[in-house]
């Protein structure tokens, strides 16, 4: 398995852009977590879903921010309009239930000017 | 709620030092324990595990106990090389929702 698969890598926009993270996650795991990750806050749980369903939107910062998992392959985090203080490196993580490892991406760097 | 308290850092030792990196957790129930290992540039990657007290975790040649009794699961390894230079995240998961909880991180330096 090639592991989760986020995209883009790197990401720079203006402020006000809507921005569109993407992630897929590694076949058959039925958790898929969105993070955020800064260096003055740290590692941030955004939202988790189960079986594509959102369990817990707990940590989504602001209306600003949505998430979808439309299918088992495919989940996307979508921010607008964005600002500057949403620059972060977001993270994608799935994992199997009954499995307690999980597996994360290698991450967006967002940048927002 | 659940928790995880690591120590500040960053740390920076030189090669074949000895290293500790503390962890102590707050949680219902009987966790599972983890530390996570970032490299730059990359995701998080599991480095070890315990699932219950008193387990020993271990891979390449780090180490960590599952200690209830003083809720601690601290990351040692007897001598740090260049290439262990990395974030280091501690991690519960007491698998009533299958979310993991994470501590803040710690930047590791190891100079040659």
């Amino acid at each position: 398995d090639a592991g989760v698969i986020q995209s883009p890598r790197h990401e720079v926009t203006e402020m006000g852009q809507e921005v569109t993270l993407r992630c897929k996650p590694i076949s058959g795991h039925d958790y898929l977590f969105w993070y955020r990750q800064t260096m003055m806050r740290g590692l941030e749980l955004l939202i988790y879903f189960n079986n594509n369903v959102p369990i817990d939107d707990s940590g989504m910062p602001e209306d600003r921010f949505s998430a979808k998992m439309p299918n088992a392959s495919f989940s996307t985090l979508k921010i607008q309009p964005s600002e500057p203080r949403d620059s972060a490196v977001y993270f994608c993580a799935s994992r199997k239930t009954g499995n307690t490892e999980a597996f994360f991406g290698q991450g967006t760097r967002l940048t927002v000017v | 709620g659940d928790s995880v308290t690591q120590m500040e850092g960053p740390v920076t030792l030189s090669e074949e030092a000895f290293l500790t990196i503390n962890c102590t957790y707050t949680a219902t129930g009987y966790p599972s324990l983890f530390w996570y290992v970032q490299y730059p540039g990359e995701g998080l990657q599991l480095l070890l595990k315990a699932t219950k007290a008193d387990d020993k975790g271990s891979n390449k040649g780090f180490e960590a106990t599952y200690r209830k009794e003083t809720t601690s699961f601290h990351l040692e390894k007897g001598s740090v090389q260049v290439s262990d230079s990395a974030v280091y995240f501690c991690a519960l998961d007491t698998g009533a929702n299958s979310k993991l909880t994470f501590g803040k991180g710690i930047t590791l330096s190891v100079r040659p």
